[in-house]
């Protein structure tokens, strides 16, 4: 059964870069598509970007200037860097599984405040 | 980018009654070299993450309960469920993996 789940400060402070993880268990990170997506009441689900079994990745293009997706096969996670945060980017964090997001974790919660 | 627009926003349907949810894309989904489109469907539950009931706009996930079903090509899909139980009471969106950057529908409420 594969599970994820992510981790991470629920409090990032205006201007800082908010960093989470993705702990993968059941499957190899490196075998499949794996997302990145936050969900604000006011703007839904939202795709920040994704990382293809190879290693390439692809951003949200309002966002692609502020993510660094990245994964750790020695550790079997998913990272998530976000920079230069204001108060827009206060969310529940997801990570998923391949293009069509067949395992979620169970989402963080972020607030960006001073 | 590839928008989604979801109709409607929310419906409200009588127990054993069908819900139907469209979901329009900007422009197609369908990948041409594997005749596949690119469209998934998912249900959240308040205080919950998303669930993928479909994917390839038709396949249903894994013990996806067979009421729910979808259809549709290119850039107009939707989702049925054909008997609605109180436990279907949720948010579902469509959600798109064609090319780079990836979307979501808006949402659609439904309700009993």
């Amino acid at each position: 059964q594969v599970q994820l789940q992510e981790s991470g400060p629920g409090l990032v402070t205006p201007s800082e870069t908010l960093s989470l993880t993705c702990a993968v268990s059941g499957a190899s990170i490196s075998s499949y598509y794996w997302s990145w997506i936050r969900q604000t009441p006011g703007k839904g689900l939202e795709c920040i970007g994704h990382i293809s079994n190879s290693g390439n990745t692809n951003y949200n293009p309002p966002l692609k200037s502020r993510v660094t997706i990245s994964v750790d096969t020695s550790k079997n996670q998913l990272s998530l860097k976000l920079s230069s945060v204001t108060a827009a980017d206060t969310a529940v964090y997801y990570c998923a599984r391949r293009g069509y997001m067949d395992v979620w974790g169970k989402g963080t919660a972020v607030t960006v405040s001073s | 980018d590839i928008v989604l627009t979801q109709s409607p926003d929310s419906l409200a349907v009588s127990l054993g009654e069908r819900a139907t949810i469209n979901c329009k894309s900007s422009q197609s989904v369908l990948y041409s070299s594997d005749n596949k489109n690119y469209l998934a469907w998912h249900q959240q539950k308040p205080g919950q993450p998303p669930k993928l009931l479909v994917y390839w706009a038709s396949t249903r996930e894994s013990g996806v309960p067979d009421r729910f079903s979808g259809s549709g090509s290119g850039t107009d899909f939707t989702l049925t469920i054909s008997s609605l139980q109180a436990e279907d009471v949720a948010v579902y969106y469509c959600q798109h993996y064609y090319g780079d950057s990836w979307t979501f529908g808006q949402g659609t409420k439904v309700e009993i």
